[in-house]
């Protein structure tokens, strides 16, 4: 079964770091992108920004970039969102998907992971 | 990069049908193939319900189905049951630079 695994809930501190992951099962990880999708809490999705395990080629969307990283270790399968200083506004469920077709970016993912709630307060 | 628009609800009662906008411009919805359609209900990972604007990955009924005109892509739920409640988003290709946008989401009432 092809799946995507993600790491348990987190509670930070405003000014902490964090690194969550998403482990890839069931496909060859190094072949299709990986995403990382953003839902606070009541709204919408927003995309964040997508990596190619392959050769560890990063995209970010603009309202992303420098706020995020985004990496992956395709020795374990595993791609990762960190932050080096949270904001009580990094609270949120953050959802890692997969991209429907090999080793091509056409913003479809039909793999999703189970989420990640972060929740950032003093 | 904007998100795509969509309307905030729609609603129809069991058994008909319903349509959900998604309005972006050429550089997005206009310009490619690629928009899909996610449905999410509460508490859950939205899932991939549509994606080429028009086909269904395998097990989704075929109550739903995906169109696009011009800048516009719509979602048709047909025989509205009441498992087709949810919130139900749209998302683009949007190029090599930018590459790709969501709808702001449409709550979906099932009456």
């Amino acid at each position: 079964e092809v799946q995507l695994v993600q790491s348990g809930a987190e509670v930070k501190k405003p000014g902490e770091s964090l690194k969550i992951s998403c482990k890839g099962s069931g496909y060859s990880f190094t072949t299709y992108w990986i995403g990382w999708v953003r839902q606070m809490p009541g709204k919408g999705l927003e995309w964040m920004g997508i990596i190619y395990p392959g050769d560890s080629d990063t995209r970010y969307s603009p309202s992303f970039q420098g706020q995020v990283t985004i990496s992956a270790d395709k020795s374990i399968s595993t791609a990762y969102l960190q932050w080096s200083s949270l904001k009580a506004s990094d609270t949120a469920m953050y959802y890692c998907v997969r991209e429907v077709i090999v080793a091509s970016m056409r913003f479809t993912f039909n793999i999703w992971g189970q989420g990640t709630v972060v929740t950032v307060s003093s | 990069q904007s998100a795509l628009t969509q309307p905030p609800s729609a609603s129809g009662s069991p058994g008909q049908s319903v349509t959900i906008s998604c309005t972006g411009t050429s550089s997005d919805v206009g310009g490619y193939k690629y928009v899909s359609w996610y449905q999410q209900h509460p508490g859950k990972a939205p899932k991939l319900m549509i994606y080429e604007v028009s086909k269904r990955p395998s097990g989704v009924p075929d109550r739903f189905s995906g169109s696009k005109s011009g800048n516009t892509a719509s979602l048709t739920v047909s025989g509205l049951q009441a498992e087709d409640e949810a919130d139900y988003y749209c998302s683009s290709y949007a190029g090599s630079n930018n590459l790709g946008v969501f709808g702001g989401g449409t709550k979906l009432t099932v009456l």
